[in-house]
Order: C-alpha cells, then sequence, then structure tokens
C-alpha cells in the first residue's frame, strides 16, 4: 500500500515568514494530493489539492508543488499569519481502479505555529 | 446544506463496555471514512465503504472494532470490550464520486472523542 511520510513534525515561524511543510509518497500510482488543514478542537479541512497533471496550483498565500519523479510534494505558505497556526496533513491517493479507489494515505501531520 | 454530524460527541465508557459511534454523511456521498485520532497524533485510517463494494477493512486494529454501514447511509462503529488505549477522537468523513475520474473532497465531521476509563 501508499506510504507517505510528513516533515517537520513541528514548525514555528515569525509572522509574515514562509513555511514549507514537505511530504513523499511511496506509490508511483497516486495521483491526487490534497492538503487538509486543523485547527485546535476542530475538524480537518481541506486547504488545497493538486493532481498528478500538474506541477503546481495556487491560492493566495498558499501553494502546492508536486515532482513525480522524486514523488514528493510541498505546501508553501507565505506571509504566514497567526491563524495560520494549526496542524496540516498531507494525503495522498490512488484514483482510477481497485478497491483503493478514492482511499486517503494521509502523513502524520505538521504542527504549525505562527507567532506575532 | 448539512455537513458530516457524528453522534455522540463525547462518550466515557468503563473498560470492557461495548460502544457505538454514529455517523451521518452528507446526503449523497457514496463514500464513508473512519479515522482515529489520538491525542496530539495523526489521523488513523480505520474503515472504508464506497456504494455496494465490500469496505476496505485494513485499518482495524483488532476484531473487537466493526463497522456497517445500512442503505448506504448512516455508519456505526462498534468497539467491542473497550480498552484504555481505544481512547481517542474518531472522525467520519464522507467524499462523492461521481465517475472514475473526478477527485472527491473528503468533509469530516467534528468527531466522537471516547474516554476509556
Amino acid at each position: 500500500g501508499e506510504n507517505v511520510e510528513q516533515h517537520p513534525s513541528t514548525l514555528s515561524v515569525q509572522e509574515g515568514d514562509s513555511a514549507v511543510i514537505k511530504c513523499t509518497y511511496s506509490d508511483s500510482a497516486s495521483n491526487y494530493f490534497p492538503w487538509y488543514k486543523q485547527e485546535l478542537g476542530k475538524r480537518p479541512q481541506l486547504i488545497i489539492d493538486i493532481r498528478s497533471n500538474v506541477g503546481e496550483k495556487k491560492d493566495q498565500r498558499i501553494a502546492v508543488t508536486l515532482n513525480k519523479t522524486a514523488k514528493h510534494f510541498s505546501l508553501h505558505i507565505t506571509e504566514t499569519q497567526p491563524e495560520d497556526s494549526a496542524v496540516y496533513f498531507c494525503a495522498a491517493s490512488r484514483v482510477g481502479g481497485g478497491s483503493t479507489l478514492g482511499r486517503l494515505y494521509f502523513g502524520r501531520g505538521t504542527q504549525l505555529t505562527v507567532w506575532p | 446544506g448539512a455537513g458530516v454530524s457524528q453522534s455522540p460527541s463525547n462518550k466515557v465508557t468503563e473498560k470492557g463496555k461495548d460502544v457505538e459511534l454514529r455517523c451521518d454523511p452528507i446526503s449523497g456521498h457514496t463514500a464513508l471514512y473512519w479515522y482515529r485520532q489520538s491525542l496530539g497524533q495523526g489521523l488513523e485510517f480505520l474503515i472504508y465503504f464506497q456504494g455496494n463494494s465490500a469496505p476496505d477493512k485494513s485499518g482495524l486494529p483488532s476484531d473487537r472494532f466493526s463497522a456497517e454501514r445500512t442503505g448506504g447511509s448512516v455508519s456505526t462503529l462498534t468497539i467491542q470490550r473497550t480498552q484504555q488505549e481505544d481512547s481517542a477522537v474518531y472522525l467520519c468523513a464522507s467524499s462523492q464520486r461521481t465517475n472514475t475520474y473526478t477527485y472527491n473532497e473528503q468533509f469530516f465531521g467534528p468527531g466522537t472523542r471516547l474516554t476509556v476509563l
């Protein structure tokens, strides 16, 4: 099965700085890579995703990059704000055939703290 | 519209008792997932239902755990003879798959916090 590794486990940055979280995956057939944000005491929510036919995707201050050859993808947050403080999870999924269709394999999460 | 709901929100039980956790997915969502999240930990996959297909039970940690999904909608996760290590937040998520090539966001419920004394 798929194995997703996520680093770092904790990340502290000053407000206004950039934050980068990296993930690797093992199954070359994985083709969908979402990122979820979980604020303290709340449920995880999708913030951005990328498909394997795209190398980069941006949405305001957040961006995700994908390197299929190296099997890694990263979340970039620019101009961080205190409200970005949360746990971020990367995930990988394979769409297209098989009983595992749609199942997300999650990384262990990164606790991001943005200091004012 | 209504999101994924779970009940109860909190459950305290004694070691050895059975518990049932309920998940109501978003109407029309064909896929339903159960995850477990221990304090400060990641999302541990438990089980996945997709339409009428056989569920993917590969994440269930022991035979004390089971889940059903009746009528393709509501799901119940049952933990028999609970142990203290079962204490965690149990999250349910649902997604809508319209065709093979649709990448579907998982919508999470608020979770059930289970405490086994």
